[in-house]
């Protein structure tokens, strides 16, 4: 079945600094994927997404890029803010057409970032 | 974006009781409801899929007749566990998708804990 691995966190890291998430993916087809944020107390909120190979995704800063050769969605941001401190969740959708996250969505087992000032 | 709540947020409840979880979107209309799980330090398992006005459909490995879940109107949703155990102490999570929002929206999840 279709599974999403991150990289293990915490994260922890100063403002300004470079932010590299790494996840990957397994799935049959060709599937969308996701990055979902999570801030304390809150519900989780679609940061950005890919629907297709070579495809960016890119808000607040964020970026990653649908590697389908090394199946990865790397997400990264050049300079870190004490307020992305959050929980990040890798995601991929098994109905890859249109780029909505409608399907079903396979969740990573998330990373904690702590940004320190 | 739209806005999903659940209630409550924290429940604490002992062994052999029910538990009942309402998810609401407040300000669409949710033809799709997902609920999930989550473990501590672990990703977020999707239990089931409801459809308005339709029985849930239901993730390998999850009793449905354990979760039981209820989509009768647009922007309403219940998971009630029933004759909850312990094991079942765990953070859940809903999300809504509607016809106009091409997206799931999430709520911010209820903390179960069972004694």
């Amino acid at each position: 079945g279709d599974s999403v691995t991150q990289m293990e966190g915490p994260v922890t890291l100063s403002e300004e600094a470079f932010l590299t998430i790494n996840c990957t993916y397994t799935a049959t087809g060709y599937p969308s994927l996701f990055w979902y944020v999570q801030y304390p107390g809150e519900g989780l909120q679609l940061l950005l997404k890919a629907t297709k190979a070579d495809d960016k995704g890119s808000n607040k800063g964020f970026e990653a890029t649908y590697r389908k050769e090394t199946t990865s969605f790397h997400l990264e941001k050049g300079s870190v803010q004490v307020s992305d401190s959050a929980v990040y969740f890798c995601a991929l959708s098994d109905q890859g057409a249109g780029g909505t996250s409608y399907g079903k969505l396979t969740f990573g087992q998330g990373t904690i970032l702590t940004v320190h000032p | 974006g739209a806005v999903v709540s659940q209630h409550p947020s924290r429940v604490i409840c002992k062994s052999g009781t029910s538990v009942k979880i309402e998810c609401r979107s407040l300000d669409f209309q949710a033809t799709t409801m997902f609920w999930y799980r989550q473990f501590p330090k672990q990703s977020l398992m999707l239990m089931a899929t409801s459809n308005e006005g339709s029985k849930a459909t239901y993730e390998q490995g999850v009793e449905k007749d354990k979760f039981l879940i209820n989509h009768a109107s647009l922007t309403l949703s219940t998971l009630t566990v029933t004759s909850a155990h312990p094991e079942d102490s765990s953070f859940y999570i809903c999300s809504a998708r509607g016809t106009i929002y091409n997206e799931q929206f999430f709520g911010p999840g209820t903390r179960l804990t069972v004694l």
